[in-house]
Formats: structure tokens, sequence, C-alpha cells
């Protein structure tokens, strides 16, 4: 299984973009890369998720890098409601088996 | 559309009890999955019910034992609980094929 590397913490100004970086450089060609955040311990919410190409939903943007080694998360005007752990998971095509690391957290400051 | 629905939310056991979570998945999902998140780390995948047998198991001991219903809801059980097994244990459904695993809430597991 892939694993990811993301920073411990983060701060954001409100109404600024997040950008939340992720590592995965033992990725291989059929895993996908995700996205989930966790606010104050609830269950896990999907945000994102690609491939190769970027990605944009009504939430977030994912850009991946070329080599796909690495990806980042951006949230494009960031809330306080936004404030939560973000977990970047590499889960492979035929399987729902996450593995989370620690995340980020990222704190959106007033 | 309810989502996923876990009970209880919260649970007191005591050491060498024996506990059982239930989970129902979100309608029209067939596959369930089990996490354990210890307080301040990420979830750790424990075992994966499709087609109502494990399809996938985490490194976890075999005190840690699933079902799944006809109906596609399931059940963890956890055998002579120990101190370290409180944690919150979350349930994510997704449609074999599907885009992502929506999760539920989680029970808060406390053993004393």
């Amino acid at each position: 299984d892939a694993k990811t590397t993301q920073p411990t913490s983060m701060d954001c100004a409100e109404g600024r973009a997040a950008n939340l970086p992720c590592n995965h450089s033992t990725i291989s060609g059929n895993e996908y890369v995700y996205w989930y955040r966790q606010i104050h311990s609830q269950g896990p919410q999907y945000i994102i998720h690609g491939l190769k190409n970027n990605e944009t939903n009504e939430m977030a943007s994912l850009i991946i890098t070329e080599d796909r080694k690495s990806s980042t998360l951006i949230l494009p005007h960031a809330t306080l409601r936004d404030t939560a752990v973000y977990y970047c998971i590499v889960r492979a095509s035929a399987t729902y088996k996450y593995i989370f690391g620690t995340g980020t957290r990222l704190k959106v400051l007033a | 559309d309810a989502g996923v629905t876990q009970s209880p939310t919260h649970l007191i056991k005591t050491r060498g009890q024996q506990v059982t979570l239930r989970c129902s998945p979100k309608s029209g999902h067939d596959t369930v999955s089990w996490y354990q998140q210890a307080l301040g780390q990420g979830p750790q995948f424990i075992f994966q019910y499709y087609e109502e047998e494990e399809r996938q198991r985490g490194n976890f001991p075999d005190r840690f034992s699933g079902h799944q219903f006809p109906n596609y809801s399931s059940e963890l059980n956890v055998n002579a609980l120990l101190l370290g097994d409180s944690a919150l244990y979350l349930c994510a459904s997704s449609l074999k094929g599907g885009v992502e695993a929506f999760f539920g809430q989680g029970t808060r597991l406390t053993v004393v």
C-alpha cells in the first residue's frame, strides 16, 4: 500500500486559499489520490479524488503533479467551517481499503 | 436518504467483556468497511464485507470479527476487550465499483 506524507498542521486566513500538500512518491499506476476531511471527531467526509488529471468540484480543486508523486488540495476561499483534519489517501482502484495517515490539521483564522 | 448510520453512538464496557457495534449502509450500497480511530490518530482499516463475506482484513487480531447481513447491514464484534480497544469505531459504505466511501458518525467505545 502506498504511503502518504502530509504536514502536521497549517493555518490559513479566512477568505484566503488554503493549499494542502501531500507526498505519495510510491504511488502505483492504478492508485487514485483521495482527500477526506474530519471535523471534530465526526466521520470523515469525502472531498475529491483524482488519478492523473487535475480535478475540481464545488468544494475544492486537486492538483496532481505530472509524475503523480505529489498533489495539492486547494480550498479556494477558506471559511471557519473548513477547520478540520485533512487526510490524503492513496487507494487502489479495486478496493475501498483506505490507508489513512495522521493528516494535516488545518486551522482557519478569523 | 439517512446516509450511513451507526449504533450505539457511545458505549462503555469493562475489560474482558464483548461488544457488538452496528452499521446500516447508505441506501443502495453493498460494501461495508470498518475502521478503528484512536485518539489523535487517523482511522485504521479493520476489515471489509461484500456479499456477506469478509473480503479484506487489516492488521487486527481475531478478537475482531464481523458479519454482513443480506440487507447489507453489518456488525463488528470485539471479544475479550482490552483498555487499548478504546477508540472511535467508524463504518464506511460504498457501492462496489463506485467512486467514494461514505462514513458514519462512529461509535465511541470506552473500555474501563
